[in-house]
């Protein structure tokens, strides 16, 4: 049971470059979300999902793209990176039941 | 709009002392709190969550304390650690919503 995994770990990317951050979890929860975490600011939530082939935005949603395809994969898409977007990306799931969400370990993103 | 701060940016303590990390949160209506531990370049962990209808809860060498008349609650480590230097964050939730605010965190240090 790998619980919430992300790839890539980390990547470099220059301003107007696309890129696809996958999220995969094999605990069968049915939400999922996407947050960033920047210096001295809390967990921000760019968009979510409450189920296979639903998404919804979050806070901070400009500029990236989501999918449920798959119940267990959830994508996050930058189309044209910006330098604002360089931050470390966070994947996390949970039950419909229980609101405790279990995270990713997260992918750095570097936008020159 | 709604927030969750924690008091203190960092705090340090000597091993085998208790460890006190509190947390305000803004919204009256947040009934359901988690604690995350996060260690660097991890994602972040869950440690231990309470429900407004409690004002404490213990874990494993862990305990929440919840104050709703305030909006207050902390986490208590027993007998720290070298192992529990992270950073720890709260966040609240309202019961059925998707949405979670997260606080900034309080860097924890670990004195041998």
């Amino acid at each position: 049971n790998a619980g919430v995994t992300q790839t890539p770990k980390f990547r470099v990317l220059k301003t107007g470059q696309s890129m696809t951050l996958l999220c995969a979890q094999d605990m069968n929860h049915e939400y999922m979300y996407w947050y960033r975490q920047d210096p001295g600011m809390g967990l921000r939530l760019i968009h979510y999902s409450v189920g296979e082939g639903t998404t919804a935005k979050g806070e901070v949603p400009d500029g990236y793209n989501v999918s449920r395809l798959k119940k267990q994969n959830f994508l996050l898409g930058l189309e044209s990176a910006a330098p604002s977007q360089t931050s470390v990306y966070f994947c996390a799931s949970r039950t419909g039941g229980r609101e405790t969400q279990y995270f990713g370990p997260g992918t750095r993103l570097l936008v020159l | 709009g709604e927030s969750v701060g924690l008091h203190l940016p960092t705090l340090s303590v000597q091993e085998g002392d208790n460890s006190i990390i509190n947390c305000a949160y803004s919204n009256s209506a947040s009934d359901y709190f988690i604690w995350y531990k996060q260690e660097s370049g991890k994602g972040p962990q869950f440690i231990i969550d309470i429900r407004s209808n409690m004002d404490k809860r213990q874990g494993q060498r862990v305990t929440v304390l919840l104050n709703k008349t305030v909006k207050h609650l902390s986490l208590q480590i027993a007998a720290t650690q070298p192992g529990d230097s992270a950073v720890y964050f709260c966040a609240a939730s309202v019961s059925g919503t998707y949405k979670y605010i997260f606080g900034t965190g309080t860097r924890l240090k670990v004195l041998a």
